[in-house]
């Protein structure tokens, strides 16, 4: 079974850094063709693709957020992460992560968290 | 980037109806095209992958086709638990989602 968590610090300030955990079972980062995937939401809006980190530790950003975002993984842990510097208020959403299938699907998903950029 | 255009913005529907949703890219996706539904307070849900393949454990009511630049997803009898918001998104060229149909009681 697989399953999927994001974890976050809830609430930071302008200026700062988010950092995003996501913890995941059911399979692993180390197996030919897996790939962990961030996408985010604002209240109300759509969804909006952030990063991919695969197998292999390929790395894909979204180009309108590229300079901000950082994605990584720890395999042995089953996680995955995603940085984002210097948030401001147009950060406040909730983050997914979402484990990637063949053609870039997104075939499971976390329950999200919701991330508030508040001075 | 690839930008998916997907209409109605809204679509009301009365229970029982056979309904599409479409979704055009800017250029070819080939069936790189995937649909989620996204009920409310919850994250999205896999419906149909590239283009028109099903998905274990989804409703046979969904179905999905198209390849290229034109993309429907159909209900063929509406239910009430469908009432949300569909999404695709392709995933030839990076990733890049739709901005959703919503489907709403008539």
């Amino acid at each position: 079974q697989v399953t999927l968590k994001e974890s976050g610090p809830g609430i930071l300030q302008p200026s700062q850094t988010l950092s995003l955990t996501c913890t995941f079972s059911g399979f692993s980062l180390s197996t030919y063709g897996m790939g962990v995937g961030w996408i985010r939401q604002p209240s109300g809006k759509g969804l909006e693709w952030l990063a991919n980190i695969w197998w292999d530790d390929d790395k894909y950003y979204n180009p309108s957020l590229k300079n901000r975002l950082t994605i990584s993984k720890d395999t042995s842990n089953n996680q995955a992460f995603l940085k984002i510097t210097n948030v401001d208020t147009a950060d406040t959403a909730t983050y997914y992560c979402a484990r990637i299938g063949g053609g870039e699907t997104l075939d499971y998903w976390g329950q999200g968290v919701m991330v508030t950029v508040s001075s | 980037d690839v930008v998916l255009t997907q209409s109605p913005a809204t679509l009301s529907v009365t229970p029982g109806e056979r309904i599409s949703l479409s979704c055009r890219a800017s250029e070819s996706v080939d069936t790189y095209l995937h649909w989620y539904q996204q009920k409310p307070n919850e994250s999205p849900r896999l419906l149909i992958k590239y283009a028109s393949q099903s998905i274990s454990g989804i409703p046979s009511r969904f179905s999905g086709s198209g390849s290229g630049t034109d993309f429907t997803l159909s209900i063929n009898g509406v239910e009430l638990e469908d009432l949300s918001i569909y999404y695709c998104q392709q995933g030839n060229s990076l990733l890049t989602f739709g901005s959703g149909t919503k489907l709403e009681i008539k």
